[in-house]
């Protein structure tokens, strides 16, 4: 189906070690985003990505690392996860630089635990 | 820098009965655009409506409505006659016009936990 897919939906992980959150979206949408949901703080942004091979920080990039080596993925690794990395994280295209000139889509989500 | 506040963590009313959502927004640009979203258990993001700072027209969707008022930096939102599936956490969120301005991410408040009694 057309939209955009995060896998896995829920990760359970233990501090230190890698996790990787996968974002797969099926419109060819340029820009990719990725987000990361806090209770008292709404929603915030990681990194960003302009095109393959375009990224760039968001608010909160620490102890993330991104690639887009193709348009329609945008993988989010924690190198080496920490509780406070313990967060729901979303994922989110649109196909124009402006959000005026379109909708932003957002994924459904991964809830991701760091013990 | 751009701010998103949603003052009221958590609101919860009798269903049938009105309830508004306030947001209270700062930024320095002259064009921006304003936002809802709802988030409902299942967890996922739903846009509800996005707004111009040009257009200062309320707007009005079925039992969903919406005042923006640049005078007061205020962009909130009224349920009339909630229901039972209003239950959600609704987001107010706020965005540049153009990319120099911010317009790569969204800014969102800290939500507000909507709870409709039957």
């Amino acid at each position: 189906d057309a939209g955009i897919t995060q896998s896995p939906r829920y990760k359970i992980t233990e501090t230190g070690r890698q996790v990787t959150l996968m974002c797969h979206q099926t419109w060819s949408h340029s820009y990719m985003f990725w987000y990361r949901q806090d209770l008292g703080h709404g929603l915030r942004l990681i990194y960003y990505s302009a095109a393959a091979d375009i990224t760039d920080k968001g608010e909160v990039p620490d102890g993330y690392v991104v690639s887009r080596s193709k348009t329609e993925n945008f993988p989010l690794t924690l190198e080496s996860a920490t509780r406070s990395q313990t967060s729901v994280y979303f994922c989110a295209s649109r196909v124009k630089r402006e959000i005026a000139l379109g909708e932003q889509f957002f994924g459904p989500g991964t809830r991701l635990t760091v013990l | 820098a751009q701010k998103v506040t949603q003052a009221q963590t958590e609101i919860s009313v009798v269903e049938k009965e009105d309830v508004t959502l306030d947001c209270v927004y700062e930024t320095r640009d002259t064009t921006y655009y304003l936002f809802w979203y709802k988030q409902p258990p299942s967890g996922e993001l739903v846009f509800l409506i996005r707004r111009n700072s040009f257009d200062e027209q309320n707007e009005i969707s079925g039992r969903y409505s919406w005042n923006f008022q640049k005078s007061t930096s205020s962009f909130n939102f009224t349920i009339t006659a909630s229901q039972v599936v209003d239950s959600a956490v609704y987001f107010c969120a706020l965005s540049g016009a153009r990319w120099d301005q911010g317009a790569q991410k969204l800014v969102f408040g800290q939500g507000t936990r909507l709870t409709i009694n039957p």
